[in-house]
């Protein structure tokens, strides 16, 4: 386990279908996020887990979106009636922190979500 | 509201110059900052971070310096290498934020053989 991995890398749906994501953290990394990301803007962050406990919701989270870590190992995020606007980057990271240091905030490479 | 900007959204720099990224934040709150370089269709790859405590991390080609009072980082990268064509990202976090990442928009980078 050298890294991030997301699955799917590419989702083309239809408006309205419901889709969902997978992240694997890195195996050490207690810490996961979910972030997105559209055309000439920054990540945006979605979503925090520590271990199996979702600690904090972004407002961009909209009720269509839900996101689980079952025994802090992997997680999903799941969105719910597709809407064009939902169509992004969907970026998961992991880290660790120890004694106040943050270590390898590392990113995946992403799902490509094209709602048609 | 955007906390973390970044201005000029590209840059064309000469192989083997000097490449100068700037970044300005607005949270005083943040404690940790961090570079990150994006290539199209990937993920971002981290570069290199820095501490509030510290005022410059080195690494390599790449390095950070951070004026706490002005609110202000920037990254350095030289010798620049074709390579290093892509976008960058600058990030901050605070431990009392979750360590959620505040990203700014991006630069581009150009590198010309």
């Amino acid at each position: 386990d050298t890294g991030v991995s997301q699955n799917p890398r590419h989702k083309i749906t239809k408006r309205g279908q419901n889709v969902t994501f997978r992240c694997d953290p890195i195996s050490e990394h207690n810490r996961l996020y979910w972030y997105r990301q559209t055309l000439g803007q920054g990540p945006e962050f979605l979503t925090y887990f520590q271990n199996e406990a979702q600690l904090e919701k972004s407002r961009l989270l909209s009720d269509r979106f839900s996101a689980e870590r079952p025994k802090g190992s992997f997680s999903t995020l799941e969105i719910q009636r597709t809407e064009q606007g939902d169509s992004a980057m969907y970026l998961c990271a992991s880290s660790q922190r120890d004694r106040g240091q943050l270590y390898g905030y590392t990113f995946g490479s992403g799902t490509r979500l094209t709602v048609v | 509201d955007q906390q973390v900007k970044q201005n000029s959204p590209s840059l064309s720099v000469q192989e083997g110059r000097i490449s100068i990224l700037n970044c300005d934040y607005t949270n005083s709150m943040f404690d940790y900052f961090l570079w990150y370089k994006k290539y199209p269709a990937e993920g971002p790859t981290f570069l290199i971070s820095i501490s509030s405590i510290k005022d410059k991390n080195e690494d390599g080609r790449f390095t950070v310096f951070l004026n706490k009072s002005a609110k202000h980082l920037s990254l350095h990268i030289v010798p620049s290498q074709p390579g290093d064509s892509a976008v960058y990202f600058c990030a901050a976090s605070s431990v009392y934020g979750n360590n959620r990442l505040a990203f700014g928009k991006g630069n581009q980078v150009v590198v010309i053989p």
